[in-house]
């Protein structure tokens, strides 16, 4: 149990659909980021929220839209996304002062047909 | 252009030997330095790491070095064991005030052979 849980675990989706990936954290963290996974690539970060104010987008293309309503949930909406978008999506969480380090989830493994 | 560098994509050591994990940076700026462990369908978990004011970082088995004039770092695993069987992320970042932002390496797949 690593303290940040992710749901789904798997999801297919059509490139016409809409839909959300959840993230939640019980660590007490008050920043949370997305990052994606891509097979024999970095994790890329993808979105950093601190304090529930997003301060990082990474080029990410508008069809994902995060959303942060409190501390301790972390959204991504999918929409009209791409066969290349097929990937892991990790949340992770961490604190901002202090020891530095990020806490990941599992992980959803996004297929995208 | 990558700034955490990870040349091994695979590496295999007899169980009970010494495991060398190897990770080069560009950006100077970096001064924190973290090394991942990731298992099949989960999510990495923090293993260890070094500030860049050390050269040095133990912890058990799992010990980190840092060689600042040759932006290089090192994970030792000593002895390897079957259970260390992973890919391991290298991972920097250049400390401000406000949020760290991580920069991970492509990974390392360690396979320990029993």
């Amino acid at each position: 149990e690593t303290g940040v849980t992710q749901t789904p675990r798997h999801l297919v989706m059509g490139m016409t659909n809409k839909k959300s990936l959840k993230c939640e954290q019980h660590l007490g963290h008050n920043a949370m980021y997305w990052y994606k996974q891509s097979a024999k690539k970095p994790l890329e970060l993808m979105f950093v929220y601190s304090l529930e104010e997003r301060v990082e987008n990474n080029s990410v293309p508008s069809r994902f839209s995060p959303e942060c309503p409190n501390s301790s949930h972390l959204f991504l909406h999918l929409h009209t996304l791409q066969p290349e978008d097929s990937a892991l999506y990790l949340c992770a969480s961490s604190q901002e002062t202090g020891p530095i380090g990020a806490f990941f989830g599992q992980g959803t493994r996004l297929t995208v047909v | 252009d990558q700034q955490v560098k990870q040349n091994s994509p695979s590496l295999s050591v007899q169980e009970g030997r010494i495991s060398i994990l190897n990770c080069d940076y560009t950006n100077s700026m970096f001064d924190y330095f973290l090394w991942y462990k990731k298992y099949p369908a989960e999510g990495p978990t923090f293993l260890i790491s070094i500030s860049s004011i050390k050269d040095k970082n133990e912890d058990g088995r799992f010990t980190v070095f840092l060689n600042k004039s040759a932006k290089h770092l090192s994970l030792h695993i000593v002895p390897s064991q079957p259970g260390d069987s992973a890919v391991y992320f290298c991972a920097a970042s250049a400390t401000n005030f406000g949020n760290e932002k991580l920069t991970f390496g492509t990974g390392t797949r360690l396979t320990i052979i029993p």
